[in-house]
């Protein structure tokens, strides 16, 4: 089946630096990625949409300018936590649809695991 | 607008009980419905699918069955594993568009 890379899966970072998570798809194309956070024990939190080509649309409430997206080509995206605080440590996980086909499920990668010290 | 709605854990049972995870959706048009499992420290994988009413989808023994009647994809399954522990996460991606709506995850624990 269809497999969603993410890389890293786990990080430690200092605060006030960055961070950048990559997503990728590795044997099919996603016009559509997207980005999500969970928390511990719970569920699944949509930050954005990221769609290849254009900019990515996030949800209410999450900052654009900190969690910066780039969905550069269509095996591709990336996440940049800009300038992290603690309060970002969270488990980040991204996901991808098969463009080319028609009600198929969501990919998800393995998740990343932040921690900023 | 579309939502899932899923019950509420934690659930534990003990080995070779029987269960059921209750989940019900709320969706303009035809939506497909998803279970999908997240085991501790992982992504989310797929368990099984249905794209529509009166489908039934199955793997490793769990089974769920899309009822357009009462707009409800609950999970199933005879006889759970001490393997089986995770939190499973009911699911809908509506006819048009991309997104996938999520259920808010119900935590599983099989005891031996």
């Amino acid at each position: 089946g269809a497999v969603v890379s993410q890389h890293p899966s786990r990080v430690i970072c200092k605060s006030g630096t960055s961070v950048k998570i990559e997503c990728r798809s590795l044997d099919f194309q996603a016009t559509t990625m997207f980005w999500y956070r969970q928390f511990p024990k719970q569920s699944l939190m949509l930050m954005a949409t990221s769609n290849e080509g254009s900019k990515a649309t996030y949800e209410q409430g999450v900052e654009k300018d900190k969690f910066l997206i780039n969905h550069a080509s269509l095996t591709l995206s990336t996440l940049t936590v800009t300038s992290a605080h603690p309060e970002d440590s969270s488990f980040y996980i991204c996901s991808a649809r098969d463009g080319a086909a028609m009600n198929t499920e969501a990919f998800f990668g393995q998740g990343t695991r932040l921690t900023v010290v | 607008g579309n939502s899932v709605t899923q019950m509420e854990g934690p659930v534990t049972l003990s080995e070779e009980a029987f269960l059921t995870i209750n989940c019900t959706y709320t969706a303009t048009g035809y939506p497909s419905l998803f279970w999908y499992v997240q085991y501790p420290g992982e992504g989310l994988q797929l368990l099984l699918k249905a794209t529509k009413a009166d489908d039934k989808g199955s793997n490793k023994g769990f089974e769920a069955t899309y009822r357009k009647e009462t707009t409800s994809f609950h999970l199933e399954k005879g006889s759970v594993q001490v393997s089986d522990s995770a939190v499973y996460f009911c699911a809908l991606t509506p006819l048009t568009g991309n997104q996938f709506y999520f259920g808010t995850g119900t935590s599983l624990t099989v005891i031996p």
